[in-house]
């Protein structure tokens, strides 16, 4: 089964830092990876996704990693701004009906 | 073009009643997933439906079931309900069943069991 471990569950640094989050998971068989942002009490916005065979997705200030082999993605937000503060979550996904898998997210604040 | 949509907003129902949530996925997408986030958790897998059929199903009990009509939209029903079933629940939608596709996910149902 499984298991996507987030780290850290919180952090909090000043606007303008660059920043890294971290998503870790034990099944190596999966299909891409997904990086989501939710606002409080509101759904999920897609970030990025990433297929198995790619190494890295880039979107504005955001850049996402993966390494199959070692069970790892890293979400890099470069220029950090308050409006970055959210949860940021990521997902894996089998290719199958099994839907995705989701760590617990990361609290993200940005001190203005 | 509209994005994943979900209704009811917000909910409030009692221990044993049974409840209907909606979604309709984004023009074109003919996969619909549910998803459970209970408060502080990731969301969990419910279903998978992918034209009309149920393609994939997560640990959850049979009070909960769902159906897919042909527009593409769907219903999320849950049965006896308890204290426990109290969370957010995520549509999503994607292109096809398989999931390779980017996910889509709409703002959910906020329902609280009381």
């Amino acid at each position: 089964k499984q298991e996507v471990t987030q780290i850290p569950a919180a952090l909090s640094v000043p606007e303008g830092e660059n920043l890294v989050l971290n998503c870790s998971f034990t099944d190596s068989a999966i299909y891409n990876l997904q990086w989501f942002r939710q606002d409080p009490g509101k759904g999920l916005t897609s970030l990025l996704l990433i297929q198995s065979s790619q190494r890295e997705q880039t979107s504005g200030r955001l850049n996402a990693s993966l390494d199959k082999s070692s069970g790892r993605s890293t979400l890099y937000i470069a220029a950090s701004q308050p409006g970055d503060s959210a949860t940021y979550l990521c997902a894996t996904g089998g290719g199958g009906a099994d839907g995705l898998t989701f760590g617990k997210g990361t609290h993200l604040i940005i001190q203005p | 073009d509209a994005g994943v949509t979900q209704s009811p907003t917000h909910l409030i129902k009692t221990r044993g009643q049974q409840v209907t949530l909606r979604c309709s996925p984004i023009s074109g997408h003919k996969s619909v997933s549910w998803y459970q986030q209970v408060l502080g958790q990731g969301p969990q897998f419910i279903f998978q439906y992918y034209e009309k059929e149920e393609r994939g199903r997560g640990n959850f009990p049979d009070r909960f079931s769902a159906r897919q009509f042909p527009n593409y939209s769907s219903e999320l029903n849950v049965n006896a309900l308890l204290l426990g079933d109290s969370a957010l629940y995520l549509c999503a939608s994607s292109p096809r069943g398989q999931g390779v596709y980017e996910q889509y996910f709409g703002p959910g149902t906020r329902l609280t069991v009381t």
